[in-house]
């Protein structure tokens, strides 16, 4: 059974860098592309970007180029690295397979002082 | 890049069926959307695959037969059938362009 887990710290400060892991079982991550997706509170699905096993990566525009996402074959996992945070980026962080059919539980970062 | 459109809120009766509609931008009527479930406090979970011309591969893990979708010019819809309390959820549309993904805002469907 595939399963993806994220996990990293739950609270950032303003201006620090936001970094996440999503540990993959079951699979091998070369197998896809893995996207990372935050929510809001009380808002709807925001998709932040997602990375190839080649190490290319796209983020959404909307982030300014704070975004950096790399893959660890030998960890099987993939992180999300996001920079300059401020009070908006507090949010449900969620890893999804490439297409969208596998999920994590998600993980809640707070931007907080 | 296409704009997917969602009502804010739907509701239905317990064992009644409903409908739900992802929209999406002109242009875009080949595309094929992703129906995401999100039940209160718990993590997305993929329903189905659904393109003009109807469901696009397998359901998710567990979806029961009461779930279907439909595809119809730029409209997408999930429908629910008899549906039970465990359906009251929000539900998530996506799309991808590219690689990029886009997510309609999504619908809350409350069981009455």
């Amino acid at each position: 059974q595939v399963q993806l887990q994220e996990s990293g710290p739950g609270l950032v400060k303003p201006s620090e860098t936001l970094a996440l892991t999503c540990g993959v079982s079951g699979v091998s991550i070369g197998s896809d592309y893995w996207n990372w997706i935050r929510q809001s509170p009380g808002k709807g699905l925001e998709w932040v970007g997602n990375i190839y096993y080649s190490g290319n990566f796209r983020q959404n525009p909307s982030l300014t180029s704070r975004v950096t996402i790399s893959v660890d074959a030998s960890k099987n996992q993939c992180s999300l690295k996001l920079d300059s945070v401020t009070a908006a980026d507090t949010a449900l962080y969620f890893c999804a397979s490439g297409n969208l059919d596998l999920w994590g539980q998600g993980i809640l970062v707070t931007v907080s002082s | 890049q296409p704009v997917l459109t969602q009502p804010p809120s739907a509701s239905a009766s317990l064992g009644a069926s409903v409908t739900l509609t992802c929209s999406l931008s002109s242009g875009y009527s080949a595309f094929e959307v992703v129906w995401i479930q999100q039940r209160p406090g718990k993590g997305p979970r993929f329903v189905m695959r659904v393109g003009p011309g109807g469901i696009v591969g397998s359901k998710g893990d567990d979806i029961p037969d009461r779930f279907s979708v439909l595809g119809s010019g730029l409209n997408r819809y999930l429908a629910i059938k008899n549906i039970q309390e465990e359906d009251e959820s929000d539900y998530h549309c996506g799309t991808e362009h590219g690689s990029a993904k886009v997510f309609g805002g999504g619908t809350k469907l409350t069981v009455l």
